[in-house]
């Protein structure tokens, strides 16, 4: 069966310090990879999103980056964090764009 | 921009009654898919109707889709304790990828 985890559950990070959140899938080959935030009490902002190795679509243009070194291994970088990074990160994969997305149990960043 | 909005955003009833939450959506779609989060937790898939479908169910889910209208809803019957949390419908906007919207909080009250 698949599996999906990402790590850390909570962060605590200091205003223009970097970030690095991972995600892995086991389980499944060559998956769409999703990076979402979601702020408290709120839907899904797709940040970026990946249909093979190296190959990374940008939703919103911010403080953020995403690469897929591997083919089931998905990174969210920042080089300096801002206050309005904060938010609620998930990961996700699907077999392709339009069916089903599995998620993982998120990140909680807060920045102080 | 969100393509499916849920309503009501919040909603509160009594265990064991049905719940009823709708979505609309803008554009065409080729299928709409629906939720559930618990509180701090990752999504989960519950189900998916496309959109040459008008109904269907799993097991105390009904999802109806109306394609005329841009519009589903989902109903959850005899509702649980366990049932609360917050439901999002998703619709597909091409290019692999998902379009979530804002989601309704449900409350299953003892």
């Amino acid at each position: 069966s698949q599996t999906i985890h990402q790590w850390p559950a909570t962060l605590v990070q200091p205003v223009g310090s970097p970030l690095s959140l991972e995600c892995t899938v086991e389980g499944t080959s060559n998956p769409n990879l999703y990076w979402y935030r979601q702020a408290a009490g709120r839907g899904l902002q797709l940040l970026f999103y990946s249909v093979g190795i190296g190959q990374i679509s940008s939703e919103v243009p911010q403080n953020l980056s995403a690469s897929r070194p591997q083919d089931r291994q998905f990174i969210l970088s920042s080089k300096k964090l801002l206050l309005s990074d904060s938010g609620f990160y998930l990961c996700a994969w699907s077999v392709q764009g339009a069916e089903p997305q599995h998620f993982g149990d998120g990140t909680r960043l807060s920045i102080l | 921009s969100q393509q499916g909005e849920e309503d009501p955003q919040a909603l509160s009833i009594q265990e064991g009654e049905n719940a009823t939450m709708n979505c609309s959506y803008k554009t065409s779609i080729n299928n709409l898919q629906w939720y559930r989060q618990n509180s701090g937790r990752g999504l989960v898939h519950l189900i998916l109707i496309r959109s040459n479908e008008r109904e269907k169910h799993s097991g105390r889910l009904r999802v109806t889709l109306d394609t005329s209208k841009k519009s589903s809803s989902l109903l959850i019957t005899a509702s649980r304790a366990a049932d609360t949390a917050s439901y999002f419908c998703a619709t597909d906007a091409g290019a692999q990828k998902l379009v979530f919207g804002q989601g309704t909080r449900l409350t299953i009250n003892p």
